[in-house]
């Protein structure tokens, strides 16, 4: 069965310190593909990043960077120099197959404190 | 990506009513679909609206309860019927421009039923 696992539930960091929101991924199969969604208050889930299982390149994108380790089955994602801005949920996600459904994580809660 | 619009983008119900979520996008898409996300938690998947024939449910929910229409390309609309405050949570539309390529969410709407 699969599976993702956002152990933090809560998260407050002050502004401008970096902070790296956790996730852990459970499938037996080798192709597959992850995801992470943001959701500030006003309710939209905004689609931050998608990576394929083949590709673990890190990827960055200003203050956004993920690390990919399939060792250890983590796909963590990190913001530098944090701002309130970011104050969100954060959602990782896994997709085992391109017909299949999106299987999300709990979300953490960050909190971006001025 | 593209724009999705939701309407309404919330409303408060009396129980035993019913109301219907329309999904609006400003281009073709293959894939669109229906989630609740209840107040607190993660994103549940409630069905897969196909164009032209009955949605595809999800185990737990039925299409008595939430009738699901897709008239074309760029149009769905999911009713949330004879309501309960259990029904109480964001309803979001996801969309995919190819299937199992990365889905893109609508602003939701965020219902209330007393």
């Amino acid at each position: 069965a699969q599976k993702v696992t956002q152990a933090q539930t809560e998260i407050s960091v002050v502004e401008k310190e970096d902070v790296t929101l956790d996730c852990v991924y459970e499938t037996r199969d080798t192709t597959y593909y992850l995801f992470w969604y943001k959701q500030p208050p006003s309710g939209e889930l905004v689609f931050l990043i998608r990576r394929n299982s083949f590709d673990e390149q890190n990827e960055i994108s200003g203050r956004y960077s993920w690390n990919f380790q399939k060792s250890t089955s983590s796909f963590n994602f990190t913001i530098t120099a944090s701002q309130v801005v970011d104050s969100a949920v954060y959602f990782c996600a896994l997709r085992v197959n391109r017909d299949d459904k999106i299987i999300f994580g709990k979300g953490t809660r960050l909190h971006i404190l001025p | 990506s593209a724009v999705i619009s939701q309407k309404p983008s919330r409303d408060i119900c009396q129980r035993g009513t019913s109301l219907t979520i329309q999904c609006q996008v400003d281009s073709q898409v293959t894939m669109m679909f229906w989630y609740r996300q209840q107040p607190g938690q993660s994103l549940t998947l409630i069905a897969t609206a196909n164009q032209g024939s009955e949605a595809t449910y999800e185990s737990g929910f039925v299409i008595d309860k939430f009738p699901i229409s897709r008239p074309n390309l760029t149009f769905s609309t999911l009713t949330v019927s004879n309501m309960s405050p259990e029904d109480s949570s964001i309803y979001l539309c996801s969309v995919e421009f190819q299937a199992g390529e990365t889905q893109y969410f609508g602003p939701g709407t965020r219902l209330l039923v007393l």
